[in-house]
């Protein structure tokens, strides 16, 4: 029934190890994006994908790494983690296009780096 | 560059009154979007209200109503008849209404974290 799905929900991990949060969406949305939640609560947008095509990229690090394998998926792998990338984050989905469409967010993955 | 500022990191209220958060927001554009989430401690981001720049009647959702002041560039909630579920962090944001790549890319504000006092 979840119409964005995040795994895990919480991710705790060593310094310098490689992780992957995975999101889907079932909503038959073309546009997918990826957004973090610092420890101040601030919320700012990193990447956004349409139709696995990539739109928005932020200035984030490139350890970063988003793969889009189809449009319903959208998953962030990130290298060599470091203490500041400890966050909350958050995988949405919309539909392309100006209008009435809605953002939908998934719960979000808190990532604790230690 | 569009931004997003709430000058009220905090705010309590009792129950069954009334509240109102403060929204301003810096832009050149004239056609855009405006909301409000909503963040309770499960995390979740709830759609609260939004407004079309162009409509000049003010939206409004039940209990939870703006007041879209464009010429000001404020957007301020009122919560009405609080409830003790409505307890959460606030978060105002932004979304050109024609950004050329058709994406929702939304600027936040720092958040406004609400206590409901019973």
């Amino acid at each position: 029934d979840t119409a964005v799905s995040q795994t895990p929900k919480y991710l705790v991990t060593q310094m310098g190890n490689d992780k992957s949060i995975k999101c889907e969406q079932n909503l038959g949305h073309d546009t997918m994006y990826w957004y973090k939640q610092d420890s101040k609560k601030f919320l700012k947008i990193m990447f956004s994908y349409n139709n696995k095509e990539l739109i928005i990229n932020e200035t984030v690090p490139n350890r970063f790494s988003p793969k889009s394998p189809d449009k319903a998926h959208l998953n962030l792998h990130i290298n060599s983690l470091e203490l500041g990338d400890s966050a909350v984050y958050f995988c949405a989905s919309s539909l392309w296009g100006v209008g009435d469409e809605k953002l939908f967010f998934g719960s979000g993955t808190q990532l604790s780096v230690l | 560059a569009q931004t997003v500022t709430q000058s009220q990191p905090e705010m309590s209220v009792q129950e069954a009154e009334t509240v109102t958060l403060s929204c301003t927001y810096d832009t050149s554009e004239s056609d855009y979007y405006l909301f409000w989430y909503k963040q309770p401690p499960s995390r979740q981001m709830i759609l609260v209200i939004r407004q079309e720049a162009y409509k000049q009647q003010n939206a409004t959702e039940n209990r939870f109503s703006v007041n879209f002041q464009k010429a000001a560039k404020s957007f301020s909630l009122k919560i009405s008849d609080s409830q003790l579920g409505d307890a959460a962090m606030y978060f105002c944001a932004y979304r050109i209404a024609y950004s050329g790549a058709g994406s929702y890319q939304l600027t936040f504000g720092k958040g406004t974290k609400l206590s409901v006092i019973p």
